[in-house]
């Protein structure tokens, strides 16, 4: 299995509160993605990086950022947590960009629920 | 994003070829198929991938449509470890996104 820890595995937290979920590879992969993942949208792109410092959106980034000052990890932050914010997280990586070798490869998720 | 089309559920017996269809009518040339499941509580597993060429590996064999609009995954001997949702996807040659369509719902009986 690749080597992706996302943390933590669960967690529940008020709205309004900030939350921060964490991904750590030890792949040494350039790219990153977050993911999320909900009952009749599949799985849908947040936010990606393609290196140290270097982040780009997704399809769904309102309401949350992202920070990856270090090749291993890649930080998932909800400034202030609302209700439509509860899902599973998932962490992806992948060697390169391209589609021609690179599959993406994803940690086990973590499960948020906003109250 | 080109957009693809699978059936939403699909049954097959414990050591039987399973062949998972997936349409891709409006694929563009540089896009690859990309096949990913999914087991419960946890994340999507990469299976297999390809361009223009059928392709084979450990775990599974893809077919691809002479004209590249469709394409077929094929379990050889389904296990009960193989139930899953199985996602289809086009990934642009250049592309950082992987889009995730509602996949197919295998079930494999004993």
């Amino acid at each position: 299995d690749a080597g992706i820890t996302q943390s933590p595995r669960h967690k529940v937290t008020e709205t309004g509160t900030p939350v921060t979920l964490r991904c750590h590879q030890t792949e040494n992969h350039r790219y990153m993605y977050w993911y999320r993942q909900d009952p009749g949208h599949g799985l849908r792109l947040i936010h990606y990086s393609y290196g140290v410092k270097d982040t780009d959106k997704g399809e769904v980034s309102d309401g949350y950022s992202v920070s990856r000052s270090k090749t291993e990890d890649f930080l998932l932050t909800l400034e202030s947590a609302t209700s439509s914010q509860t899902s599973v997280y998932f962490c992806a990586i992948s060697e390169s960009q391209t589609g021609l070798n690179s599959p993406l490869h994803f940690g086990n998720g973590t499960r948020l629920t906003v109250t | 994003d080109a957009k693809t089309t699978q059936p939403n559920s699909m049954e097959s017996n414990e050591e039987e070829p399973v062949h998972l269809p997936c349409n891709h009518s409006t694929i563009s040339g540089t896009d690859y198929i990309h096949w990913y499941r999914q087991l419960p509580s946890q994340g999507p597993e990469y299976v297999i991938h390809g361009l223009t060429s059928n392709v084979n590996n450990r775990m599974a064999s893809l077919a691809i449509a002479e004209d590249r609009k469709s394409s077929t995954l094929i379990l050889h001997r389904a296990t009960l470890r193989d139930a899953a949702v199985y996602y289809c996807i086009l990934r642009a040659q250049y592309g950082n996104k992987l889009v995730f369509g509602a996949g197919t719902i295998l079930r494999v009986k004993s």
